[in-house]
């Protein structure tokens, strides 16, 4: 099906371990976004790439990697996991401009223990 | 620097009367765009509405409404006639071209629907 997908839903791992979401999309968007939830945080920007092989921080990127080898694919690793990176984590695309909505996935909940 | 504040962390609003949930926002680019997100209890973000910062009229989609004040740097967003469906939190965020086109989102209001 169209659109875009993440990978896992769920996980659960323990500190000092290497986790890696899986992002997917099937419309060719240019931009793709990872964002984490927190209570009373709201999405935090951790990573963005407006382009294969384009990558840039966000507000929160400290512990985490991204990259971007084609288009449709924005994996983020976590090289080794930490409680406070228990969180729920969102992918999202869209085209570029500034008027363009971002479309989301249905987001990984990570337990860090 | 936060760029988008939400003051509202929650509201109630009683079935079928508006409700106005704040939005303000820090930018110096001219251009960018403001966006209105849901966010039910079954986790999927909605996106509910769009502004351009150059556009002239207040967006409306349905029974939601934008009041976009510029010069206040405010972008509320107004929900008529509310449903109980309406329960869930809100998120304003921006996107600008000066940062890249990435998209900030604020904290999120938790709207809550009485019937």
């Amino acid at each position: 099906d169209a659109g875009i997908t993440q990978s896992p839903r769920y996980k659960i791992t323990e500190t000092g371990r290497q986790v890696t979401l899986m992002c997917h999309q099937t419309w060719s968007h240019s931009y793709m976004f990872w964002y984490r939830q927190d209570l009373g945080h709201g999405l935090r920007l951790i990573y963005y790439s407006a382009a294969a092989d384009i990558t840039d921080k966000g507000e929160v990127p400290d512990g985490y990697v991204v990259s971007r080898s084609k288009t449709e694919n924005f994996p983020l690793t976590l090289e080794s996991a930490t409680r406070s990176q228990t969180s729920v984590y969102f992918c999202a695309s869209s085209q570029i401009a500034t008027n363009e909505k971002l479309f989301f996935g249905s987001g990984t909940q990570l337990s860090v223990l | 620097a936060q760029k988008i504040t939400q003051t509202q962390p929650g509201m109630f609003v009683q079935e079928k009367e508006a409700v106005t949930l704040d939005c303000t926002y820090d930018t110096s680019d001219p251009s960018y765009g403001l966006f209105w997100y849901k966010q039910p209890s079954s986790g999927e973000m909605i996106f509910l509405i769009y502004q351009g910062s150059y556009d002239q009229q207040n967006a409306t989609e349905g029974r939601y409404s934008l009041n976009f004040q510029k010069a206040r740097k405010s972008a509320n967003l107004v929900i008529s006639a509310s449903q109980l469906g309406d329960s869930a939190m809100y998120f304003c965020a921006m996107r600008e071209v000066y940062n890249n086109n990435d998209m900030r989102f604020g904290a999120g209001t938790r709207l809550t629907v009485k019937p």
